[in-house]
C-alpha cells in the first residue's frame, strides 16, 4: 500500500531556517509534491520533485532522494505568513494518483 | 484568470437528502480529482478522471459518485449523504503535459450532514 510520513507539528522563529521531513513507501513512484494549506484554505502548489537532489524556489527548496525514500522541504528567512500547514504527496502510477501525509503545522512565533 | 471553481462553499444537509457538488475549471486540463480532508487524516481521494467518460475510484469511493461528461466539469454526487461524510472536499486539476505546475486546487466545500 502507500504511506506517507511527516511531523505533525514544528514550531520555529522568525528569520530562522526550518527542515520538514518526509518519508513515503509507494509503488509506481512518480514524483514527489509539497503544498502549503492555511486553515480552511485550498492547498497551494509549492514544489514537484522528480529527480533525486534539491530545488531551490526563492526562500524554499525541497529535496528528494528516491532510493532512501525521503524528502525535505527547507524555509528559509521564516516569516509569520509561513505559519501553515505543509503537505507532503507522492504522486505514482500511470494515473497519477496523489497519496497525501497528514500535513505539518508549522508554527512561527514572533 | 486560470481557476477551479467549486460550488457551494457551504452546506448544511439531512441525512439522506441527495446532493450534487460542482466542479468546473477554466485550464482545458485532462485530468480532475475529488478529496475529502478531515482532522489528522490528511486529504484522501475519492475519485478520479483522467479524461471525458473516463473516471475510477480513489481511496474512499464508497457512498460517491461522479461523472465527467464534459472535460470543464467534474460533479461530485452523494446520493444517500450520512454523518461520516462531513467533511470538507476539494476538487483539483492538472494537465498530464505540465506536472511540474502542480495540481489546482478548488475553494473547497465545507459539508455538514446532520
Amino acid at each position: 500500500g502507500q504511506n506517507i510520513d511527516q511531523p505533525t507539528e514544528m514550531t520555529a522563529t522568525e528569520g530562522a531556517i526550518v527542515q520538514i521531513n518526509c518519508t513515503y513507501q509507494t509503488s509506481g513512484f512518480n514524483g514527489l509534491f509539497w503544498y502549503q494549506q492555511h486553515a480552511g484554505e485550498a492547498p497551494t502548489f509549492l514544489s514537484y520533485n522528480v529527480l533525486d537532489g534539491l530545488e531551490e524556489k526563492g526562500r524554499f527548496s525541497s529535496f528528494l532522494s528516491r532510493s532512501k525514500g525521503y524528502s525535505y522541504l527547507l524555509l528559509k528567512e521564516l516569516q509569520m505568513k509561513d505559519s501553515a500547514s505543509y503537505l507532503c504527496a507522492a504522486e505514482s502510477g500511470s494515473a497519477r494518483q496523489l497519496t497525501f501525509g497528514s500535513g505539518t503545522q508549522l508554527t512561527v512565533l514572533p | 484568470e486560470a481557476q477551479v471553481t467549486q460550488n457551494p462553499r457551504y452546506l448544511i444537509t439531512v441525512t439522506g437528502k441527495k446532493l450534487t457538488v460542482t466542479c468546473s475549471q477554466n485550464m482545458n486540463h485532462e485530468y480532475m480529482s475529488w478529496y475529502r480532508q478531515d482532522p489528522g487524516l490528511g486529504l484522501r481521494q475519492i475519485y478520479y478522471s483522467m479524461n471525458v467518460e473516463v473516471t475510477d475510484k480513489g481511496d474512499v469511493p464508497e457512498g460517491y459518485k461522479v461523472s465527467r461528461k464534459e472535460k470543464r466539469n467534474f460533479p461530485l454526487i452523494l446520493e444517500s449523504p450520512s454523518p461520516n461524510q462531513t467533511s470538507l472536499y476539494f476538487c483539483a486539476s492538472s494537465s498530464p503535459r505540465g506536472p511540474y505546475y502542480g495540481y489546482t486546487f478548488g475553494s473547497g466545500t465545507r459539508l455538514t450532514v446532520v
